[in-house]
């Protein structure tokens, strides 16, 4: 079963604005992850973020985690047309199944020239 | 190119036949698992192995699915009796045994049971 959801499920903006998407989540965690999903390369891994941390960057994206809320956002600065794809937030357990991943339903991120 | 793969990229077979898939993992991981993924949904978890021990199935998992890995390197997922319901992405992925780790994916076996 899915994890939890992630909003908006789709999101059009123009080449050069920022996009921001969100993740909720159910049960505790260990880390969060993101990644990103087009039809010519796959699933590939973004940024991860351990629960004890709040915010983390890498290039143009930036991550939050508020693990009392079960949120976190990404945020993908100065986008690019390459940027689009569907992303998804994945969540790792705390014991026992820290391993598996569970995902979120997908935000569909759309950007134009 | 070392990353992980996947054979075949699509099948598609009759239901009531069995399939099976094959996936190399990046040579140095040890941790290889199993998603499968339907249209419009994120990834759901299968199962996983560590070096050539089956840890953890999950429910999604019913006695028509098997998997392998019995060298601890390349593993199999056989669907047995396929029905029209098994239709969908097959991804694998694996990583390193660290705590904090990414997972890295193929590009998945596209099963369309007719």
């Amino acid at each position: 079963s899915q994890q939890g959801e992630e909003d908006p499920q789709a999101l059009s903006i123009q080449e050069g604005e920022n996009a921001t998407m969100n993740c909720s989540y159910k049960t505790s965690i260990n880390n969060l992850q993101w990644y990103r999903q087009n039809s010519g390369r796959g699933l590939v891994h973004l940024i991860l973020i351990r629960s004890n941390e709040r915010e983390k960057h890498s290039g143009r994206l930036r991550v939050t985690l508020d693990t009392s809320k079960k949120s976190s956002s990404l945020l993908i600065t100065a986008s690019r047309a390459a940027d689009t794809a569907s992303y998804f937030c994945a969540t790792g357990g705390v014991t026992g199944t820290a391993s598996k991943l569970t995902f979120g339903t997908g935000t569909r991120l759309q950007v134009t020239l | 190119d070392t990353g992980v793969s996947q054979d075949p990229r699509h099948k598609i077979t009759k239901r009531g036949q069995n399939v099976t898939f094959r996936c190399d993992p990046i040579s140095e991981h040890n941790r290889l698992y199993w998603y499968r993924q339907t249209l419009g949904q994120g990834p759901e978890f299968l199962t996983y192995f560590q070096n050539e021990a089956q840890l953890e199935k999950s429910r999604l998992l019913s006695d028509r699915f098997s998997a392998e890995r019995p060298k601890g390197s390349f593993s199999t997922l056989e669907i047995q009796r396929t029905e029209q319901g098994d239709s969908a992405m097959y991804l694998c992925a694996s990583s390193t045994g660290f705590e904090f780790h990414e997972q890295f994916f193929g590009p998945g076996t596209r099963l369309t049971v007719l």
